[in-house]
């Protein structure tokens, strides 16, 4: 799987929005990119997924660049609940879904009042 | 709906004991399940995966004959940690894979060896 990097940590004013980056500059045309994120001391949590075009769910957006070497993680309006290490992971889609995740350190991301 | 529990939530166990761990998928069936380790400040760290019915696969570094993994069944994995040492204090978490290769991840457990 294609290595990640992200920034170590990350501030956020209450009510504002977030925006988490990750670059994948060696994905492959196959690899997805995947959002997690670990709530202290809990397992780690889905937020979404996506190969080249961006999504929106429920909790979050993912802006993937064109040539998909990068992308975004978007809350648009942060909490303190969101207060979380937030993971960015590129592995192969679900079609190999016998493999694990491999996590990286992630983003240290700190929502203030 | 994807529910993924762990059994016990933390555990305070003597050094050279044995401890189980439990993960369960509650509303769904698993043929695939991990266990991964957290220590402090570190990002999860993949132990093994399990396939039910089958010997699981261990990560390199990872001794197989003192992490027991058992799964049995489509819903439950077992991690048994033999003759525990503080070293082996750690905060384990399990996953399992439902029928569209999402990955949904328990509480954790947190281990406490004395």
């Amino acid at each position: 799987d294609a290595k990640t990097t992200q920034p170590p940590s990350m501030d956020c004013a209450e009510g504002r929005a977030a925006n988490l980056p990750c670059n994948h500059s060696t994905i492959s045309g196959n690899e997805y990119v995947y959002w997690y994120r670990q709530i202290h001391s809990q397992g780690p949590q889905y937020i979404i997924h996506g190969l080249k075009n961006n999504e929106t769910n429920e909790m979050a957006s993912l802006i993937i660049t064109e040539d998909r070497k990068s992308s975004t993680l978007i809350l648009p309006h942060a909490t303190l609940r969101d207060t979380a290490v937030y993971y960015c992971i590129v592995r192969v889609g679900l079609s190999n879904s016998g493999y694990a995740l491999n996590f990286g350190k992630g983003t240290s991301l700190l929502v203030t009042p | 709906g994807a529910v993924v529990s762990q059994h016990p939530s933390w555990v305070i166990c003597k050094s050279g004991t044995s401890v189980k761990i439990e993960c369960r998928s509650l509303d769904f069936q698993a043929t695939t399940m991990f266990w991964y380790r957290q220590f402090p400040k570190q990002s999860l760290m993949l132990m093994a995966t399990s396939n039910e019915g089958s010997k699981a696969t261990y990560e390199q570094g990872v001794e197989k004959d003192k992490f027991l993994i058992n799964h049995a069944s489509l819903t439950l994995s077992t991690l048994t940690v033999t003759s525990a040492h503080p070293e082996d204090s750690s905060f384990y978490i399990c996953s399992a894979m439902g029928l569209t290769g999402e990955q949904y991840f328990g509480p954790g457990t947190r281990l406490t060896v004395t």
